[in-house]
């Protein structure tokens, strides 16, 4: 089975904190994604990486970073944490570069930040 | 560009009644479709895509959805409700953007199911 590892579950933050959240598979994919989930949008993509060192912004990526050091690791980082952040955060990962790949979903990170 | 539509963000059935999720999706190109369920506190799951080789497709846990590519429509269905199907469905559209994998969710429904 493919295995994603989000760090944290919940997590709470005061407003202006820089925040790490860590990501890692267990199946040698190539791609992750960091989505983060709100009520009534759905999800929304953050970022994206499709090998070690190279990201590619998604459709919000404001207030967010990302780094990947290793192919199995995918981080995203809040530089100044803000109250409009707080949400769940999804990572996921998925094999190759094809429209038809299955994205496997880590359980998530509820980030508050007050 | 690709977009997609779920036209309930609420459905209540009765158990062991049918069960409709209507999904509606926008596409350049023919596209792939996926059917992710989320549990309570859980993380997404797939369901069931679709990739061109058959129209209808099964899925796990008794569901199934037909891709219409004239009514652009991939609805999903299950002939009868069980309380664990109790969650929330996302319909998903895959495709390419700029060499990259781009998948574009729906906003969700969330399937009540009354015993």
């Amino acid at each position: 089975d493919v295995k994603v590892t989000q760090s944290s579950r919940y997590l709470v933050k005061r407003t202006g904190e820089k925040v790490f959240l860590e990501c890692v598979q267990d199946m040698d994919h190539e791609n992750m994604f960091w989505y983060r989930q709100d009520p009534g949008l759905g999800l929304r993509l953050i970022y994206f990486s499709y090998d070690v060192k190279m990201k590619e912004k998604g459709d919000i990526p404001e207030g967010y970073s990302v780094s990947r050091e290793k192919k199995e690791r995918f981080s995203l980082i809040l530089e100044s944490a803000s109250t409009n952040q707080t949400s769940m955060y999804l990572c996921a990962s998925s094999y190759g570069t094809s429209d038809t790949d299955t994205q496997y979903f880590g359980p998530g990170t509820r980030l508050t930040v007050l | 560009a690709q977009s997609v539509t779920q036209l309930d963000s609420h459905v209540s059935v009765s158990e062991g009644t049918p069960v409709l999720l209507r999904c509606n999706y926008s596409s350049s190109y023919s596209p792939s479709l996926f059917w992710y369920v989320q549990h309570p506190n859980k993380g997404l799951q797939l369901l069931l895509k679709y990739t061109s080789a058959a129209t209808l497709v099964k899925g796990i846990n008794g569901f199934e959805a037909e891709f219409k590519k004239s009514e652009t429509s991939f609805h999903l269905t299950k002939p009868s409700a069980h309380m664990s199907d109790a969650a929330e469905y996302f319909c998903v559209v895959g495709g390419f953007s700029g060499g990259y994998q781009k998948v574009t969710f729906g906003t969700g429904t969330k399937l009540q199911v009354i015993p």
